[in-house]
């Protein structure tokens, strides 16, 4: 049990579908982030969210729109993704400070297959 | 800018051989360094950091890390390795500079094989 759930934990979905993925912490952190996680690029940040407020976007397409509705919670909702949008969707959080030298917290992801 | 590299996509080590897998960072000023494993089909998990003081930093499962700033690396080692340790290891590095935000970059990862 790592305290980051995250659901569903497959997800398989047509181009034209919208979907959503899930995540909650039971830590009590106040930052959240997204990743993506695929065979070309292991391990890339999508988004980043402190106390609500989204502090990071790395260039991701708007196909891709996150969601943080309170600390504990971080939603990516998908729409009119493309095949190579396949891949292992991370999310994590962690406490940040003044000195943001704690680690961040993964969950198990969700394997999203696009048909 | 911060980045960090892991030269080895892959390393191979028998059962009880030591395990050092690699890494290098470059910062503006001085790093946060991270360790994670990725076991199969699970996300990735903290081993050990370090922020300050001693370099070598001792962690999870047996694990540690030397941090060396002259040559900007932050090998992570292990004295005996298990074949229960075979995984994706990544390295992470955060600048202490506050314009770094929260923001942490991690390597491509390295494959650790122990063989029985």
């Amino acid at each position: 049990e790592t305290g980051v759930t995250q659901t569903p934990r497959h997800l398989v979905m047509g181009m034209t579908n919208k979907k959503s993925l899930k995540c909650e912490q039971h830590l009590g952190h106040n930052a959240m982030y997204w990743y993506k996680q695929s065979a070309k690029k292991p391990l890339e940040l999508m988004f980043v969210y402190n106390f609500k407020e989204q502090t990071e976007n790395n260039s991701v397409p708007s196909r891709f729109s996150p969601e943080c509705p309170n600390s504990s919670h971080l939603f990516l909702h998908l729409h009119t993704l493309q095949p190579e949008d396949s891949a292992l969707y991370l999310c994590a959080s962690s406490q940040v400070g003044t000195d943001y030298n704690q680690p961040q917290h993964f969950g198990d992801g969700t394997r999203l297959s696009i048909l | 800018a911060q980045s960090v590299a892991q030269p080895e996509d892959q390393v191979n080590v028998a059962e009880g051989n030591p395990l050092t897998v690699k890494c290098t960072y470059s910062v503006s000023g001085n790093p946060y360094l991270f360790w994670y494993v990725q076991y199969p089909n699970r996300g990735l998990q903290f081993l050990l950091k370090y922020i300050t003081g001693d370099n070598l930093v001792k962690g999870s499962y047996g694990f540690e890390a030397e941090f060396n700033k002259s040559q900007t690396s932050f090998h992570l080692k292990k004295p005996s390795a298990l074949v229960s340790d075979s995984a994706l290891y990544f390295c992470a590095v955060r600048d202490v500079i506050k314009a770094a935000g929260n923001k942490l970059t991690f390597g491509g990862g390295t494959r650790v094989l122990v063989k029985p």
